[in-house]
């Protein structure tokens, strides 16, 4: 177990919806990151924050936002929902803000978008 | 723009054997760092190894030990007398340390461990 939460386990939903994921960080943690998996891929990095503040940006698509609030707890909202949407989404996080911090696992949120 | 890549998508080890993954790195970076995640059925990705540009002494933890080839960019992950709960995905990853931070993780090496 990593510390890293996430809710919910697994996601069903229909083409053209809005789904919001949430991510609690382990505890002293300041850093959140997010990736998508695709199916049998590798991760493809999303979006950091670090102590409410964004702090990096990967590939993420302009449908899809996050935040992180003051107790540290973040959301990924991915909205108009598309097929290829569908994945596994990590989130992870770490002590501080640099790169190589060691970045800890939630146990993902498999998203189905039918 | 920074590139990760590893070559073999699936690979098998007889148990107690050794095995070698490799991963090549494209980069104009000075430094940065270099991780091996492994990702067993369960999903979940945990670290097996980091390793930062800078430091050239190869880093270690337990049976699992790198080549660090920087002129090469080269990032290779042995795992010595394998196990069976070594059976995984094993993603090679590259972090900036600087400036606009940049993850990237390569497309993985499926490792079948024998018994």
């Amino acid at each position: 177990d990593s510390g890293v939460t996430q809710t919910p386990k697994h996601l069903i939903t229909a083409t053209g919806q809005r789904v919001t994921l949430r991510c609690s960080p382990r505890s002293g943690d300041l850093s959140v990151y997010w990736y998508q998996q695709s199916l049998d891929q590798g991760l493809q990095f999303l979006i950091q924050y670090y102590n409410g503040e964004e702090r990096a940006k990967g590939n993420i698509l302009e449908r899809f936002s996050a935040q992180q609030f003051p107790d540290l707890h973040s959301e990924l909202n991915l909205s108009s929902l598309e097929l290829g949407d569908s994945a596994l989404y990590f989130c992870a996080s770490s002590v501080g803000s640099i790169g190589g911090n060691e970045q800890f696992f939630g146990p993902g949120t498999r998203l189905t978008v039918l | 723009a920074q590139t990760v890549t590893q070559s073999q998508p699936e690979m098998s080890v007889q148990e107690a054997e050794t095995v070698t993954l490799s991963c090549t790195y494209d980069t104009s970076e000075s430094n940065y760092y270099l991780f091996w995640y492994k990702q067993p059925p369960s999903r979940q990705m945990i670290l097996v190894i980091r390793q930062e540009a800078y430091k050239q002494q190869n880093a270690t933890e337990n049976r699992f030990s790198v080549n660090f080839q920087k002129a090469a960019k080269s990032f290779s992950l042995k795992i010595s007398d394998s196990q069976l709960g070594d059976t995984a995905m094993y993603f090679c990853a590259f972090s900036t340390t600087s400036g606009t931070y940049k993850y990237i993780f390569g497309t993985g090496t499926r490792l079948k461990v024998l018994a």
